[in-house]
């Protein structure tokens, strides 16, 4: 029930196009949904998050829309660009425990 | 400040060796948090301080496993007689409980183990 699943592995986009990661989640007791951006050689850094009460975010280039009853929530990149490249993570934080649930990543490549 | 810092940045080690990573977190920031990452995953958690107390503990986090929070600031997470499935990222990171949703992550502590 902790799990939060995510597709695409990987995910290649021309630059200015649009880039779209999907996750899902099982536990009802999430009550915050992140998405960290992780470089090479770096730890993940935060992006953009949602909580389960508004069904879209957007910040920039980046929106995350929220399907509360489909327990399923989306990433999308507007105009990708090359310094888009990296692994995004999406994530569920535990309301009871306080702990952050991660699922396994997409690789996005963004050509230029 | 300049953000979390964990040391050392990569560790070696022969297997059945004992093993401790360090974490520095932002000052300011209540909460502390130990993650494993190995390559192509996400991080999985391990455990958790608010201040110095360690409210939750992952079932990952073997009897091998230890780590502290001595006044409530540093961090320091021992791994005793290491097995090469130990081998992974371990990153940490730092938030405020007031704004508990944002972790701020160090660059992590590379181990492998031999």
């Amino acid at each position: 029930q902790q799990q939060v699943k995510q597709s695409p592995q990987s995910l290649i986009v021309q630059k200015g196009g649009i880039s779209i990661i999907n996750c899902a989640y099982e536990n009802t007791a999430f009550d915050y949904f992140p998405w960290y951006q992780q470089f090479p050689g770096k730890g993940p850094a935060l992006l953009i998050a949602i909580r389960p009460d508004v069904s879209e975010k957007k910040e920039g280039r980046f929106t995350i829309s929220f399907n509360k009853s489909a327990k399923q929530f989306s990433l999308h990149i507007m105009d990708s660009q090359p310094g888009d490249s990296a692994t995004y993570f999406c994530a569920g934080r535990d309301n009871y425990g306080q702990n952050f649930v991660f699922g396994p990543g997409t690789r996005l490549s963004v050509l230029p | 400040d300049t953000g979390v810092s964990q040391d050392p940045r990569h560790k070696i080690t022969k297997r059945g060796q004992n093993v401790t990573f360090r974490c520095d977190p932002i000052s300011e920031h209540n909460r502390l948090y130990w993650y494993r990452q190995t390559l192509g995953q996400g991080p999985e958690f391990l455990t958790y301080f608010q201040n110095e107390a360690q409210l939750e503990k992952s079932r990952l986090l073997s009897d091998r496993f230890s780590a502290e929070r001595p006044k409530g600031s540093f961090s320091t997470l021992e791994i005793q007689r290491t097995e090469q499935g130990d081998s992974a990222m371990y990153l940490c990171a730092s938030s405020l409980v007031q704004v508990a949703g944002e972790l701020f992550f160090g660059e992590g502590s590379r181990l492998t183990v031999l």
